[in-house]
């Protein structure tokens, strides 16, 4: 079946360091890509996505491209904030028909020292 | 526009006692979605309603956890004798039909402690 497996954390790093998040996965078909993330006490939110090979999803400074070739979609962002302390979830679907469920990883907690 | 609300936001119960989440998905939202994520792990699908039918209950773990939706508004998630192994946070989600998934709403989710 589907599955996806990203960075264990908890990740720290310090205000407007480079972060990456490792995301990759497994699919039987061709599926949608996603990054959700989860603010302290607040639900998940979608932060970006991606279709297709080589499609680049990016939000509020986020990028991830969805390769096909390395079965990845890495989250990166150039230099983080205080205010990007949440943890960060890879997630997939595939076409169904309506019920598009998703199959998430572990997540990644990750806190910004100021 | 309100969110998707879930209540209660914490739970502490023992072992073998009865719990019901509450689920509001967002006004017209006819899809409805239960996860749930155990101790620090990847957050799974429980199940699928659409209005008020069980779409896909695949994901269900077992007959002691039993959702409905009756009326196809609100959705209760009972967990029935509830086990050590079902603490986790469950999440509910909800979309318009024919949405894909970046029209997917998420709740806060549901700190279910089984002592």
């Amino acid at each position: 079946g589907d599955s996806v497996t990203q960075m264990e954390g908890p990740v720290t790093l310090s205000e407007e360091a480079f972060l990456t998040i490792n995301c990759t996965y497994t699919a039987t078909g061709y599926p949608s890509l996603f990054w959700y993330v989860q603010y302290p006490g607040e639900g998940l939110q979608l932060l970006l996505k991606a279709t297709k090979a080589d499609d680049k999803g990016s939000n509020k400074g986020f990028e991830a491209t969805y390769r096909k070739e390395t079965t990845s979609f890495h989250l990166e962002k150039g230099s983080v904030q205080v205010s990007d302390s949440a943890v960060y979830f890879c997630a997939l679907s595939e076409p169904n028909f309506g019920n598009e469920k998703l199959t998430f990883g572990t997540g990644t907690r990750l806190t910004i020292i100021p | 526009e309100a969110g998707v609300t879930q209540f209660p936001s914490h739970s502490v119960i023992e072992k073998g006692q009865t719990v019901t989440l509450r689920c509001d998905p967002i006004s017209g939202h006819d899809n409805l979605y239960w996860y749930r994520r155990v101790m620090g792990k990847e957050i799974k699908f429980l199940l699928h309603f659409v209005k008020e039918s069980k779409q896909d209950e695949s994901g269900m773990p077992n007959n002691r956890f039993l959702a409905e939706r009756t009326g196809g508004t609100y959705s209760t998630l009972k967990v029935q004798p509830a086990e050590l192994e079902d603490s986790g946070v469950y999440f509910c989600a909800s979309s318009q039909v024919g949405q894909a998934n970046e029209k997917l709403f998420f709740g806060s989710g549901t700190q279910l402690s089984v002592l």
